[in-house]
């Protein structure tokens, strides 16, 4: 059974038209995170939620927002999407600190821009 | 800030064995976790190493040296499935105590007959 389920799979949204991806979980873990990954290169780290305090990398665009209204679900909002953020986007989850295992993710969902 | 290595391709065939190299530099290590990634797919969690020394699990084997910094990640009796990208993800303490992966761009490995 899925445990990080993320919707949709593919998603095809226009130039500059908000969009936004959904990522849930049934693990009930404190961390959840969001990674955007291109072709041939590294997951890039967007931001994370432990618990309800949202971190923010210093390199992700304000054009990228996330929200986490409760334990279980999570949203990657991307206010004006450019042809640049065309990516897989990958949530992931994970206990938290002090446990040393390693991240659950979801099957990603493919962003196409028009 | 962390710094990881991989080789960005590699080949082998069918049957034989291949050893997959990350390096890195990072301060505050807590873990380094090998994933296999197939195109267009999640990464999925392989094998993870704490403290130095070699963990075996079935075919796989990854190795740690934390003084060099460096991890192998070892794949036996390759099969064609085999084929995909191998991230190298490190864990480390950030200032707000929490320690989040670093991944690595990940090692494309193409098996052949």
């Amino acid at each position: 059974d899925a445990m990080v389920i993320q919707n949709p799979r593919y998603q095809v949204t226009q130039f500059g038209k908000p969009v936004t991806l959904s990522c849930s979980q049934t693990l009930n873990h404190n961390v959840m995170y969001w990674y955007q990954q291109k072709s041939s290169q590294a997951p890039k780290l967007l931001f994370h939620y432990y618990d309800k305090d949202f971190n923010n990398e210093a390199d992700t665009p304000d054009n990228f927002q996330s929200r986490r209204p409760n334990t279980s679900f999570c949203f990657l909002d991307i206010r004006s999407p450019g042809l640049g953020d065309a990516a897989m986007y990958l949530c992931a989850t994970s206990r938290g600190e002090g446990i040393i295992e390693p991240q659950h993710f979801g099957d990603g969902t493919r962003l196409s821009i028009l | 800030g962390q710094n990881i290595d991989q080789p960005t391709e590699m080949t082998a065939t069918e049957g034989a064995i291949v050893q997959i190299n990350c390096t890195y530099q990072t301060s505050g290590f807590n873990g380094l976790f090998w994933y296999q990634q197939h195109a267009g797919e999640a990464p999925t969690f392989l094998s993870y190493n704490v403290l130095d020394g070699l963990e075996e699990k079935g075919r796989f084997s990854s190795f740690l040296s934390r003084s060099k910094g460096y991890s192998y990640l070892l794949l036996k009796e390759l099969q064609m499935k085999d084929s995909a990208s191998y991230l190298c993800a490190v864990r480390a303490g950030s200032s707000g105590g929490s320690y989040i992966p670093t991944f690595g761009r990940g090692t494309s490995l193409i098996v052949h007959p």
